[in-house]
C-alpha cells in the first residue's frame, strides 16, 4: 500500500501559539488529502477535504479561520492550528486518497498536539 | 445521513479462534467498503478493502459484503493476540469522504 507521513508525530505549546502539521504522501500523487481529529477513546472526527489547488472543504463545525489547511502540491497538505488552546489538545491525523490503488484512502500516523 | 453501524464490544475470542466483525451502512449507493484495524494512540491502517459482492480473501483475513442487506463483515481466521485492536468499518460513495463506524473492540485472549 501507500505510504503517508505526518510531521511532527508530536507537538507540545504554550495557549495562543500556532502549530503547522504537515503531511505528506510519499510514493503516489493524491489529488485529495482529509483531516481528521480524534479524541481520546472516541471515533474518528473528519474536519476537512483538502483538494489540490482549490480552497479546503470543511465539515459544519469546524472553523476554517482557526484551522488553516493548504494543499499546494499533490503530495503535501499542511493543518496550521491557529491560537490554539487546551481543548485543541487532540490526535490530528491525515489521510490520503490514492487513485492508484483504485481510491483506497491511506492514513498518516498522526500528530498527538498538546496545548498547554 | 449516511450511517455505518457497529457493535461496541468488546468482543473476546481465544486465541487461534475466528473473529467475526459485522458492519452495517444506511445508504445504498455507496461503493466502496473498507476495514481498518487501529491500534490504541495509532492512526487506522488499511487491512481490507471490496467493492463487489461476495468474500475476498487476504491472508488471514476474510471480508465479505452483501449489497443487498447493507452489510459488510470481517473475518479473522486464527486470532493472534496482536490481532487487539479496534476495528473500523468505513464505505464510500465515489470519491467522497469516507463515513466511519464507531468501530468494534477486538481483544484476543492468549
Amino acid at each position: 500500500g501507500a505510504v503517508v507521513s505526518q510531521h511532527p508525530s508530536w507537538v507540545i505549546c504554550k495557549s495562543g501559539t500556532s502549530v503547522k502539521i504537515e503531511c505528506r504522501s510519499l510514493d503516489f500523487q493524491a489529488t485529495t488529502m482529509f483531516w481528521y481529529r480524534q479524541f481520546p477513546k472516541q471515533s474518528l472526527m473528519l474536519m476537512a477535504t483538502s483538494n489540490e489547488g482549490s480552497k479546503a472543504t470543511y465539515e459544519q463545525g469546524v472553523e476554517k479561520d482557526k484551522f488553516l489547511i493548504n494543499h499546494a502540491s499533490l503530495t503535501l497538505s499542511t493543518l496550521t492550528v491557529t491560537s490554539a488552546h487546551p481543548e485543541d489538545s487532540s490526535f490530528y491525523i491525515c489521510s490520503a486518497l490514492s487513485g492508484r490503488w483504485v481510491g483506497e484512502q491511506f492514513f498518516g500516523p498522526g500528530t498527538r498536539l498538546t496545548v498547554l | 445521513q449516511k450511517e455505518v453501524e457497529q457493535n461496541s464490544g468488546p468482543l473476546s475470542v481465544p486465541e487461534g479462534a475466528i473473529a467475526s466483525l459485522n458492519c452495517t451502512y444506511s445508504d445504498r449507493v455507496s461503493q466502496s467498503f473498507f476495514w481498518y484495524r487501529q491500534y490504541s494512540g495509532k492512526s487506522p491502517e488499511l487491512i481490507m478493502s471490496i467493492y463487489s459482492n461476495g468474500d475476498k480473501e487476504d491472508g488471514r483475513f476474510t471480508a465479505q459484503l452483501n449489497k443487498a442487506s447493507q452489510y459488510v463483515s470481517l473475518l479473522i481466521r486464527d486470532s493472534q493476540p496482536s490481532d487487539s485492536a479496534t476495528y473500523l468499518c468505513a464505505v464510500r460513495e465515489g470519491n467522497t469522504p469516507l463515513v466511519f463506524g464507531k468501530g468494534t473492540r477486538l481483544s484476543v485472549i492468549a
